[in-house]
């Protein structure tokens, strides 16, 4: 079992729509994740940081982690088209290493 | 543009030919990490330096595959004896101080036929 698991999608919604992506993790040593997004053809790109302790908000953008049931979530209010890529979760690194580890990400279509 | 480039952005290349890559990170960057990512997934991690140093490899890195990174700035990738299995967007990304805050290239995109 991979230590960040993400449904691949794609998921499609209408413009204006709430959007929830989800990851679920294995490891319960982890106190924040990740969430990166990434277009088409790009590479990814740091969106936020989630923490275990309360929610994360930065604009459209919402980020909480559910210890209780190991689910990391990222919520995108009044989503537009822009919002269109593949969203990643990673877990930060542990154990002597020094490199998080990717989900294999969810795609997102917004279409108007 | 994150300030990470990747030359080349395309290589089609025939199954046993070598090839090379480049990255150069953001300037003050001292960490420089390659990835590799196949369609559906996420980024797979190949190898990690500190400067110059390489302190980290995938144990899936095949002996067919190193990276150099001589003077602490730009690091090069290469692939020998390359396989249809090592199709693929090969991605490079630096950081300062953070591994979690990692600026991505674009990749480059590489096609064994």
């Amino acid at each position: 079992q991979k230590e960040v698991e993400q449904d691949p999608g794609p998921l499609s919604v209408p413009e204006g729509a709430i959007v929830s992506l989800n990851c679920t993790y294995s490891n319960s040593a982890f106190q924040y994740f990740m969430w990166y997004r990434q277009y088409s053809r790009k590479g990814p790109e740091l969106l936020m940081y989630t923490y275990s302790s309360g929610n994360k908000e930065d604009g459209r953008f919402t980020a909480q982690v559910d210890k209780s049931s190991k689910y990391i979530s990222l919520f995108i209010r009044d989503s537009q088209p822009s919002d269109s890529a593949t969203y990643l979760c990673a877990k930060p690194p542990r154990g002597g290493s020094y490199i998080p580890t990717f989900g294999r990400g969810t795609s997102l279509i917004v279409h108007p | 543009d994150t300030g990470v480039s990747q030359n080349p952005r395309h290589k089609i290349t025939k199954r046993g030919q070598n090839v090379t890559f480049r990255c150069d990170p953001i300037s003050e960057h001292n960490r420089l990490y390659w990835y590799r990512q196949t369609l559906g997934q996420g980024p797979e991690f190949l190898t990690y330096f500190q400067n110059e140093a390489q302190l980290e490899k995938s144990r899936l890195l095949s002996d067919r595959f190193s990276a150099e990174r001589p003077k602490g700035s730009f690091s090069t990738l290469e692939i020998q004896r390359t396989e249809q299995g090592d199709s693929a967007m090969y991605l490079c990304a630096s950081s300062l101080d953070s591994p979690n805050e990692q600026f991505f290239g674009p990749g480059t995109r590489l096609t064994v036929l």
